[in-house]
């Protein structure tokens, strides 16, 4: 069964950059069906993808965050990452990893998710 | 960038009613469309994919119709497990969700 992990700082100063990691078990990273996602939701919000990346280091982000964002992967450990720059109170949210598949589309499973705050 | 709008925004039920969600794109999405289903305090879980194909384990009252520009999900017979929000989801340029429906107990 795949299950997906996220871990990082629950709490982040405005303008500061926070990052995230996904820990995937079950399923090994360098799949070459599947893409590793993170997404969004503010709080009592709908959904919003940021981008993925193939085991290959590829990536392809949301363009209203590209500027902003940056989405790593480390195959050794299974893990893939996100990192968010200059961050104001409109990014507090939870944040979810989870796998995608393009041919078919789907996102499944997700993780959890964990909650970051963007507060002084 | 393709806007998916869902209605009602909240559909007031009881447990054995069928319920209809509604999912209009703004353009065709042709049938690259998915459902998901979101509990409070929990991720969302994927219902369908490709308008009409349910993932596995997901159960057979669950079932999604449409293409091009409208949508439907269908839950045949609503359990209690099933009151949530419900979302869909395209993927055009990159995936994008429609703003939920709210499935609440009448």
């Amino acid at each position: 069964q795949v299950q997906l992990q996220e871990s990082g700082p629950g709490l982040v100063k405005p303008s500061q950059t926070f990052s995230l990691t996904c820990t995937v078990s079950g399923a090994s990273i360098n799949s070459t069906i599947y893409y590793w996602s993170w997404i969004r939701q503010h709080p009592g919000k709908g959904l919003e993808w940021i981008g993925y990346i193939y085991y290959s280091g590829s990536t392809y982000y949301n363009p209203s965050l590209e500027s902003r964002v940056t989405i790593s992967v480390d195959t050794s450990k299974n893990q893939f990452s996100l990192k968010l720059t200059s961050v104001t109170a409109a990014d507090t949210a939870v944040y979810y990893c989870a796998r995608e598949r393009l041919f078919p589309h789907w996102i499944d499973p997700w993780g959890q998710g964990t909650l970051v705050t963007v507060s002084s | 960038e393709i806007v998916l709008t869902q209605s009602p925004a909240t559909l007031s039920l009881s447990p054995g009613d069928r319920a209809t969600l509604s999912c209009r794109a703004s353009q065709s999405v042709s049938s690259y469309l998915a459902w998901y289903q979101q509990k409070p305090g929990q991720a969302p879980r994927l219902l369908i994919y490709d308008a009409s194909n349910r993932a596995t384990g997901i159960p057979a009252r669950f079932s999604g119709s449409g293409s091009g520009t409208d949508f439907t999900l269908t839950i045949s017979s609503l359990e209690p497990e099933d009151f949530a929000v419900y979302y869909c989801q395209q993927r055009s340029t990159w995936p994008l969700f429609g703003g939920g429906t709210k499935v609440e107990i009448k």
